[in-house]
């Protein structure tokens, strides 16, 4: 069984620090990574992408990836009430071609 | 960005009666799409991917014959959910596939609430 863990949360931050969200997953094989945004009722938009170990920065978020630990983590910086919904961790398996499987998500909650 | 369209965003129906949602790739070709179901509180879980031009492939547990998933072009794929019960009123969410930032990036449709009554 393929497996993606998040912490459901939620994840309470004030405004203005800094969010850190960790995901792990089952299938060495796996070669991509991405981050999605999900508001209530909304379906999910990208927010980054990482296919090799390090740091990748874009703007606020920061993602970072440990293929070795099979850890994918993403880091958001000055956290804005705006960026209170759930995060979606979604590594794409090694096999399953363009087939991404999605962790349980976990809830931001960014507070003024 | 690319962009996909799904339509209709809501639907409410009675009990029994068939749902069509469409999925459309904009502005690039998709071969391959994917149909998601989400419900309350849950995370997104892949239903079928949807082949152009072939048979979907369905994931393990969804009923083939209830959830009919045609791709007939390059460009749309739908979703049929056959006697709906209200057990199927969820999120259902389309996605396809396409090159950006040097790999495969999922972009997806602004999804379907069905409600059966």
């Amino acid at each position: 069984q393929k497996e993606v863990e998040q912490n459901s949360g939620p994840l309470s931050v004030p405004e203005g620090a800094i969010a850190s969200l960790n995901c792990t997953y089952s299938d060495r094989g796996s070669q991509s990574f991405f981050w999605y945004r999900q508001y209530s009722g909304k379906s999910p938009e990208l927010i980054m992408s990482i296919y090799s170990n390090g740091d990748k920065e874009d703007g606020r978020f920061t993602a970072q990836l440990n293929k070795a630990s099979q850890y994918v983590s993403l880091l958001i910086r000055d956290s804005q009430p705006s960026d209170s919904a759930t995060y979606l961790c979604a590594p794409q398996f090694g096999a399953a071609g363009n087939k991404l499987t999605f962790g349980g998500g976990t809830r931001v909650l960014v507070k003024p | 960005g690319a962009v996909v369209s799904q339509h209709p965003s809501r639907v409410i129906c009675k009990s029994g009666t068939s749902v069509k949602i469409e999925c459309r790739s904009l502005d690039f070709q998709a071969t391959t799409m994917f149909w998601y179901r989400q419900f309350p509180k849950q995370s997104l879980m892949l239903m079928a991917t949807s082949n152009e031009g072939s048979k979907a492939t369905y994931e393990q547990g969804v009923e083939k014959d209830k959830f009919l998933i045609n791709h007939a072009s390059l460009t749309l794929s739908t979703l049929t959910v056959t006697s709906a019960h209200p057990e199927d009123s969820s999120f259902y969410i389309c996605s396809a596939p396409g090159l950006a930032g040097g790999g495969n990036i999922q972009y997806f449709g602004a999804g379907t609430r069905l409600s059966v009554l």
